[in-house]
Formats: structure tokens, C-alpha cells, sequence
């Protein structure tokens, strides 16, 4: 059974620039959530999709959106990126999304310059 | 707000030496804490989960301790090997469809 796919795997940007970042969920998961990942800051909710809905949002300003597609598969992107987006984005897929496991992507890494 | 406090940030034991990770969380209403390992360049992995209504749960040489009334759940691994040196994070469940995790533990098990 595929794990959840995430790509790119890296990549680098300056700041100002936009991003797109793809996540695929296990199959038969229709949760999917993102986390970004920071040094010290450990791992923080972004949102979370079912059904190409979404169902919560973290604390993160509006140039932070992303959507969910009828096959589960999930985009993320930034907007006029700062420094501060430098991270590591997790995707996580699940089920139900909720009290059960989640299961995490490696991660995409993005750089910003 | 929703926060959830995890200690220490690194530790650092001899192999076969036991190790414990403390998180304390702020939201009453959780009733889902999991533990998740994340190795170098991996996302990270389910290795425990502890639900409420129950104190203590424990898996080979992994355990997990749970004080709903001081909001306290804690992580043992008895045993350590060299495998087990990863970053560990708590995690509470809070909310719908939301998790609210500490700030890791990195764990350094030496030969």
C-alpha cells in the first residue's frame, strides 16, 4: 500500500514569489491535514480537508490557503512568501480525521530567500 | 490558547537505560493524545496513542501514562537501543479535526 506522496520533495524560492505544494493520501483516506514544521516550533495545523471541504483552519495569515480535489488529492499554497515560511510542510492523511492515526508525507522543504 | 508543553527538548541516555518524556496540554475537553517518532529526513510515524478513559497503555517497550485531572501524559521507553534515537512529539487532539503538538523531544540513546 503507497504511503502519502508529497512533492517536490525541496525547493527554493525568493521572497515575493508564490507556491504550490502537492500532497497525496494513502488510498481510501479522505482527510487530509497540513502541518508546517519549524525548529523549536515543532509542528503546527495549517488546515484540514474532507471531502473537499474544509473543516478547520489554523492561526495562519490568509496567504496560506489550499483546497482539496474530488480524489482526495491535496494542494497547498503561499503567497508573497516571506523569510519566515522557510519550513518543512507536512502532509497527513487519515481516514476520518479524528482521534485515530495519522499518517505523514517526508515533507516538502521549502527555502526562502 | 491551546498549547502543549513537552519536556525536555533533548536526552540523552545509555543504551539499555529508560527514557521519559513529559507533556502537559491545556485543553480539558481532549480525549486523544498520540505519540509520534519522526527519524532524520521522515515524516513522522504513530508509535503510541493513549485515550482518556484509560491511565496507562503500553506496547513492548513503549509505554504511555495518562493524568487527565493534572492534564500530565507521559512517554517510557524501557530498554533503549540505538534505533529508538529520533525526535519524539505529544500530541492532543483538540477540537475537530485538529491536533496541537509539542515541540519535540530529540533523543540520543549512546552506544
Amino acid at each position: 500500500k503507497a504511503g502519502v506522496t508529497q512533492t517536490p520533495r525541496y525547493l527554493i524560492k525568493t521572497r515575493g514569489q508564490q507556491v504550490t505544494l502537492s500532497c497525496s493520501p494513502i488510498s481510501g483516506h479522505r482527510s487530509v491535514s497540513w502541518y508546517q514544521q519549524t525548529p523549536g516550533q515543532g509542528l503546527q495545523f495549517l488546515f484540514e480537508y474532507f471531502s473537499e471541504t474544509q473543516r478547520n483552519k489554523g492561526n495562519f495569515p490568509g496567504r496560506f490557503s489550499g483546497r482539496q480535489f474530488s480524489n482526495s488529492r491535496s494542494e497547498m499554497n503561499v503567497s508573497t512568501l516571506e523569510l519566515g515560511d522557510s519550513a518543512l510542510y507536512l502532509c497527513a492523511s487519515s481516514k476520518l480525521g479524528r482521534t485515530g492515526e495519522l499518517f505523514f508525507g517526508e515533507g516538502s522543504r521549502l527555502t526562502v530567500l | 490558547g491551546e498549547n502543549v508543553e513537552q519536556h525536555p527538548s533533548t536526552l540523552s541516555v545509555q543504551e539499555g537505560d529508560s527514557a521519559v518524556i513529559k507533556c502537559t496540554y491545556s485543553d480539558s475537553a481532549s480525549n486523544y493524545f498520540p505519540w509520534y517518532k519522526q527519524e532524520l529526513g521522515k515524516g513522522p510515524q504513530l508509535i503510541i496513542d493513549i485515550r482518556s478513559n484509560v491511565g496507562e497503555k503500553k506496547d513492548q517497550r513503549i509505554a504511555v501514562t495518562l493524568n487527565k485531572t493534572a492534564k500530565h501524559f507521559s512517554l517510557h521507553i524501557t530498554e533503549t537501543q540505538p534505533e529508538d534515537s529520533a525526535v519524539y512529539f505529544c500530541a492532543e487532539e483538540s477540537g475537530t479535526y485538529k491536533y496541537i503538538f509539542g515541540t519535540g523531544t530529540r533523543l540520543k540513546v549512546l552506544a
